[in-house]
């Protein structure tokens, strides 16, 4: 079965500076998810990689996929206190996730100000 | 629109009692799965379902039971309920092939089992 193993396993980040997290997999990637939780509540959707050296942007978050390296890395410019959260990557077996998704243990990230 | 609506939010059963947990959604996905998520273990995948009529199991099937009658509802049953299910139960929901707008989750269910 598919492993995903993100790091760091938690973050301590001072308000204003980037950081990076990073998702490796056990198998070979056809598509993968980050998301964002909120302690106590659900999984926002953030963005999902479908090619190798595909990279796509949401507000200060950018997030690239290494098909050959079977990895993505998640990175936040200049953070804020709203960027604080579980960080979660996922996989699908087959591309479209259309048998659930494997998770990561996920990277817990605080913003100090 | 209501996306993924999952019911109860809270839950305390005793050892051995069944109950359902509901999940429905009103955005017309083929796919829905269900997930638990325990502290130091990320989210593990229960059950999943390609349509209605369709099941199939995940990561941490036992003790679990769905069924999808319909597009819109994917119910999880717990059989006799074991303290080891007390978790936070996900449900959540996507379309297509490509899936690009990600699978949409519900807001959870806490459950605890005594």
């Amino acid at each position: 079965s598919q492993e995903l193993e993100q790091s760091p396993q938690s973050l301590i980040v001072q308000e204003g500076k980037n950081l990076t997290i990073n998702c490796t997999s056990s198998k070979t990637l056809y598509g993968l998810y980050w998301y964002k939780q909120k302690y106590g509540e659900g999984l926002i959707f953030l963005m999902m990689l479908q090619k190798g050296g595909e990279e796509k942007s949401h507000e200060k978050i950018t997030a690239k996929l290494d098909e050959k390296k079977q990895q993505s890395s998640l990175h936040i410019t200049a953070s804020q206190p709203s960027h604080a959260g579980i960080y979660l990557c996922g996989a699908g077996a087959f591309g479209g996730g259309a048998d659930g998704l494997t998770f990561g243990k996920g990277t817990h990230l605080i913003i100090q100000p | 629109n209501a996306g993924v609506t999952q019911t109860p939010k809270f839950q305390v059963l005793k050892t051995g009692q069944s109950m359902t947990l509901q999940c429905a959604q009103d955005m017309n996905h083929e796919y829905m799965s269900w997930y638990r998520q325990d502290p130091g273990m990320g989210l593990r995948l229960i059950h999943y379902s390609v349509g209605a009529g369709i099941t199939d199991q995940g990561e941490v099937p036992n003790g679990y039971n769905v069924s999808r009658s319909t597009t819109e509802d994917f119910p999880l049953r717990l059989l006799s309920a074991a303290p080891s299910q007390t978790s936070v139960y996900f449900c959540a929901s996507s379309w297509g092939i490509q899936g690009a707008l990600g699978y949409t989750f519900g807001s959870g269910t806490r459950l605890t089992v005594v």
